[in-house]
C-alpha cells in the first residue's frame, strides 16, 4: 500500500526559483491538505481541498498555490521561493467519512531549503 | 480565535515515570480534540481522539472543558514512547485540523 506519497523528499532552491511539491494518494480520499512544520510553530495548514476542483486557503497560504484536477493528486506550487519558506512540508489526506473525525493520513514529508 | 497551545517544547522523564503532556485549547463551541504522534523516521499518525475515550499504548487523554485542556497521560513511560507529540483540534466542518506547537517526549533509560 503506497498511501500518501510525496516527492521530492529533499530540495534546495535559490531565492526566486519556482517548484512544485507533488502529493498523490491511492486511497480514494476526497480530503487532501498541505501543512508546513517549523520548529516552535508546530504544523500549520497551507491549503486544503475537499474534493476534485475545490480548494481553499488555510492559515498560511501566501506564496503557495494549489490545484486539484484529480482525486488522487494535490500539488503544491511555490511561485517565487523565499528563505521564509524553508520548512518541512507534509501532505495529508482523509477518507470522505472521516473528514470530521480528525484522522488524517500523512506523507513522509518534503524538506525544502531556500537559499 | 481557535488555537491549540502546548507549553512544553521538551519533556524529559526516566523510564517508568509518569508522563503528562499538556495541551490547552481555545475554541468556541464543542471542540473535537486529538493527539498525533511522530516517532523517529516514521510518519505522523493519529494516537487517540477524545470522542473515543480510548487508551492507546497506555496513553489516555481527558477533555476538561472547564480548564479548556486535553492533557495526554501515561502512568509509566517506556523508552519507545520517545517521539514528538502534537495536540490538535478540528475547525468547523471541513476537516481542517489545527495543531499545537508540539512537545518532544524523551524517555531516558
Amino acid at each position: 500500500n503506497a498511501g500518501v506519497t510525496q516527492t521530492p523528499k529533499f530540495q534546495v532552491l535559490k531565492t526566486g526559483q519556482s517548484m512544485t511539491l507533488q502529493c498523490a494518494q491511492d486511497m480514494n480520499h476526497e480530503y487532501m491538505s498541505w501543512y508546513r512544520q517549523d520548529p516552535g510553530m508546530g504544523l500549520r495548514l497551507i491549503h486544503y481541498s475537499v474534493g476534485a476542483g475545490i480548494t481553499d486557503q488555510g492559515e498560511v497560504p501566501n506564496g503557495y498555490n494549489v490545484s486539484r484536477s484529480t482525486t488522487e493528486d494535490f500539488p503544491l506550487r511555490l511561485l517565487s521561493a523565499a528563505p521564509s519558506q524553508t520548512s518541512v512540508y507534509f501532505c495529508a489526506s482523509s477518507y470522505p467519512a472521516s473528514i470530521n473525525t480528525g484522522e488524517l493520513f500523512f506523507g513522509e514529508g518534503s524538506r525544502l531549503t531556500v537559499l | 480565535a481557535q488555537r491549540v497551545t502546548q507549553p512544553e517544547k521538551l519533556l524529559s522523564v526516566f523510564k517508568g515515570a509518569p508522563v503528562e503532556l499538556k495541551c490547552n485549547y481555545s475554541y468556541s463551541g464543542s471542540p473535537e480534540l486529538f493527539w498525533y504522534v511522530q516517532y523517529s523516521r516514521q510518519r505522523l499518525q493519529l494516537l487517540l481522539r477524545h470522542i473515543s475515550r480510548e487508551s492507546i499504548k497506555g496513553f489516555t487523554a481527558d477533555l476538561n472543558k472547564g480548564e479548556t485542556s486535553f492533557h495526554l497521560k501515561k502512568p509509566f513511560a517506556q523508552e519507545e514512547d520517545s517521539a514528538m507529540y502534537y495536540c490538535a483540534l478540528i475547525s468547523g466542518n471541513t476537516g481542517k485540523l489545527i495543531f499545537g506547537q508540539g512537545t518532544t517526549l524523551q524517555v531516558k533509560p
